[in-house]
């Protein structure tokens, strides 16, 4: 079954760049079946989508945080990647990778990472 | 961007009693693309409900969605220790995707 699993830095300076991979097991992330997307859950509140980026390729970013986001796919290790830049303490947050369909009406998260906490301090 | 928001922020209930939650959303929903998510501390959110009405596998029939247009809801019967969680909406037509700030069931 397909699984997927956060990893990256749990601490990053203010105004530096945060950097999180999600590794798709199981699966491929050539699935141009699927969007593969970033979450986030800063602590004791709600869930924010990020963005996904779908076949190999295209994204599609929250307005709110298009100026700062890069979400990537890296083929060759059957990863996509998170790139965030010029954080601040508001970033402090668990980030989730997640799998949805790319198919109209079915584009709910189906499959979620168990995420990680990246925190933002000097 | 849609808004949804959810009522109650808390429901404190007995085993055996009856939750039902709301989200309303800002603007129609199309295609009653609006899912629910149970998240229990610590753990990433799981999937509940799709298309405001179709479970998930995994969750017993005590679970069920409902409504269109701007107005859903999720119901419990029976409650059970285990449903002890905070439970999100999220739509999923046009982006960006959104999720309601979450009702939080806490089992006496």
């Amino acid at each position: 079954q397909v699984q997927l699993q956060e990893s990256g830095p749990g601490l990053v300076k203010p105004s530096e760049t945060l950097s999180l991979s999600c590794t798709v097991s199981g699966g491929s992330v050539r699935s141009v079946m699927h969007y593969w997307s970033w979450i986030r859950q800063p602590p004791a509140k709600g869930l924010e989508w990020i963005g996904y980026v779908y076949d190999s390729g295209s994204t599609n970013y929250h307005p709110s945080l298009k100026s700062r986001v890069i979400i990537s796919v890296d083929t060759s290790k059957n990863q996509f990647s998170l790139t965030l830049t010029s954080v601040t303490a508001a970033d402090t947050a668990v980030y989730y990778c997640a799998r949805s369909l790319a198919v109209a009406g079915s584009r709910y998260f189906d499959l979620w990472g168990r995420g990680t906490l990246v925190t933002v301090s000097s | 961007e849609i808004v949804l928001t959810q009522s109650p922020d808390t429901l404190s209930l007995s085993p055996g009693e009856g939750a039902t939650l709301s989200c309303r959303a800002s603007q129609t929903i199309s295609g009653n693309y609006l899912a629910w998510y149970q998240q229990k501390p610590g753990q990433a959110p799981r999937l509940l409900i799709f298309g405001a009405l179709n479970r998930a596998a995994g969750f017993p029939d005590r679970f069920s969605g409902r409504g269109s247009g701007t107005e859903f809801t999720l119901t419990i019967s029976r409650l059970e220790p285990e449903d002890s969680a905070v439970y999100y909406c999220q739509h999923y037509g046009n982006s960006p995707w959104t999720f309601g700030q979450g009702t939080k069931i806490e089992i006496k």
